[in-house]
């Protein structure tokens, strides 16, 4: 299957300051990257999704000013987490969908972010 | 609108015996189906898809999942668990459109005994 990484794993942060998170499709092309949250024991909550070239269409509820998602690339995509709080500490994950294979998502390994 | 349901959000069975993880969907377009599996702090890795061509798929470790229209479901199973299958197990729905979006389950978590 496809790979996805994403840098960092991990990142502890104080509050106030932002974060940039990196997600990378390594073996294919991502014309679309999602961006999901995950709090521990739950399902994944889509937070926004991304086209290469073009700006993210956030979910509901998702503060754009606040997750700032950037596709400039048909293999890179970031998330910056801005003026983070204790209450965005959380599983961060992406995932690619593209080519060859425009049927599935693959996902990248997680971020957990931790906000003191 | 799209959903899916997971009957059991936690299942145990014991090392050897049949895994059943229950998955019905609601879609007002055909279905693609997925399941996938979590391992604890790790992403999502795809076990098997369902895009409208054969209705039971197989997948990756020995998965397999049959998709039945009549009762709008999408069980996954395998016949002798390992305890390796030890994790958590997510449904999810799409459109077949590039643009469409997976709707996740809540989630199974398959706890394999000794």
């Amino acid at each position: 299957g496809a790979v996805v990484s994403q840098h960092p794993s991990w990142v502890i942060c104080k509050s106030g300051t932002s974060v940039k998170i990196e997600c990378r499709s390594l073996d294919f092309q991502a014309t679309t990257m999602f961006w999901y949250r995950q709090f521990p024991k739950q399902s994944l909550m889509l937070m926004a999704t991304s086209n290469e070239g073009s700006k993210a269409t956030y979910e509901q509820g998702v503060e754009k000013d606040k997750f700032l998602i950037n596709h400039a690339s048909l293999t890179l995509s970031t998330l910056t987490v801005t003026s983070a709080h204790p209450e965005d500490s959380s599983f961060y994950i992406c995932s690619g969908r593209g080519h060859p294979d425009k049927g599935s998502q693959y996902f990248g390994p997680g971020t957990r972010l931790t906000v003191l | 609108a799209q959903s899916v349901t997971q009957l059991g959000s936690h299942v145990s069975v014991s090392e050897g015996a049949l895994v059943l993880l229950r998955c019905n969907y609601s879609s007002s377009v055909p279905p693609y189906l997925f399941w996938y599996v979590q391992y604890p702090n790790q992403g999502l890795q795809l076990l098997l898809k369902y895009t409208s061509a054969a209705t039971l798929v197989k997948g990756i470790n020995g998965f397999e999942a049959e998709f039945k229209k009549s009762e709008t479901s999408f069980h996954l199973t395998k016949p002798s668990a390992h305890m390796s299958d030890a994790a958590e197990y997510f449904c999810a729905v799409s459109g077949s459109g590039a643009t469409n979006k997976l709707i996740f389950g809540t989630g199974t978590l398959l706890a394999v005994q000794p």
